[in-house]
């Protein structure tokens, strides 16, 4: 249990869904963060938000929306998605995003399968 | 731009056998490097980190190091396990405080 939940585990939608992924931090971070990874690629960061503001749109489609309402919670609206957008999505949480020494704590991730 | 490499992409040994696995790093200027391990379908979870000015950490069986000058660093996990069975990814900390992945190592321990 590394203190941070996501919610759903799996997530089956069509292209004209639309869906989003929870993702709550018990460990009284700051810092929250969007993560997808395909199969063979890299974790790409797609989102940041440090103390509840955006620092980071990492060139990410307009048909993902990130929303972070509080440091404790953070969502991924997800809608008119492609079939490639179907992959492991991962919130991670750090304490904050300006020490450069902290360790990344991920949730177990939300796996998306778009049809 | 910094890249990271991960070799070999996949390893099978035998139970009880030390072994290194590789991360190298193409812009030595980095903040820190974190090791983590993912089991199949799950989150990462982080194992060591290891700071810009440091150049090893060891925890239980573990021990990554660290060499900026030459952009590389080292997991050795001593006595391995079937237990230890995962993919092992390094991921480095530069630029504007992003971390950066490689794509992972595939371990699997033999019983």
């Amino acid at each position: 249990e590394t203190g941070v939940t996501q919610t759903p585990r799996h997530l089956v939608m069509g292209m004209t869904n639309k869906k989003s992924l929870k993702c709550e931090q018990h460990l009284g971070h700051n810092a929250m963060y969007w993560y997808k990874q395909s199969a063979k690629k890299p974790l790409e960061l797609m989102f940041v938000y440090n103390f509840k503001e955006q620092t980071e749109n990492n060139s990410v489609p307009s048909r993902f929306s990130p929303e972070c309402p509080n440091s404790s919670h953070l969502f991924l609206h997800l809608h008119t998605l492609q079939p490639e957008d179907s992959a492991l999505y991962l919130c991670a949480s750090s304490l904050s995003r300006a020490e450069g020494n902290e360790k990344l704590f991920f949730g177990s991730g939300t796996q998306l399968s778009v049809l | 731009k910094q890249e990271v490499t991960q070799i070999p992409a996949a390893l099978s040994v035998p139970e009880g056998e030390n072994l290194v696995l590789n991360c190298s790093f193409t812009d030595s200027a980095i903040y820190n490097l974190q090791w983590f391990r993912q089991d199949p379908g799950k989150g990462l979870t982080s194992l060591l980190l290891i700071q810009s000015s440091q150049r090893e950490q060891t925890s239980g069986r573990l021990n990554a190091s660290l060499d900026k000058s030459s952009g590389r660093s080292t997991l050795y996990i001593a006595a391995s396990q079937p237990g230890d069975s995962a993919t092992y990814l390094c991921a480095v900390l530069s630029g504007t405080y992003k971390y950066i992945f490689g794509t992972g190592t595939r371990l699997k321990v033999l019983a």
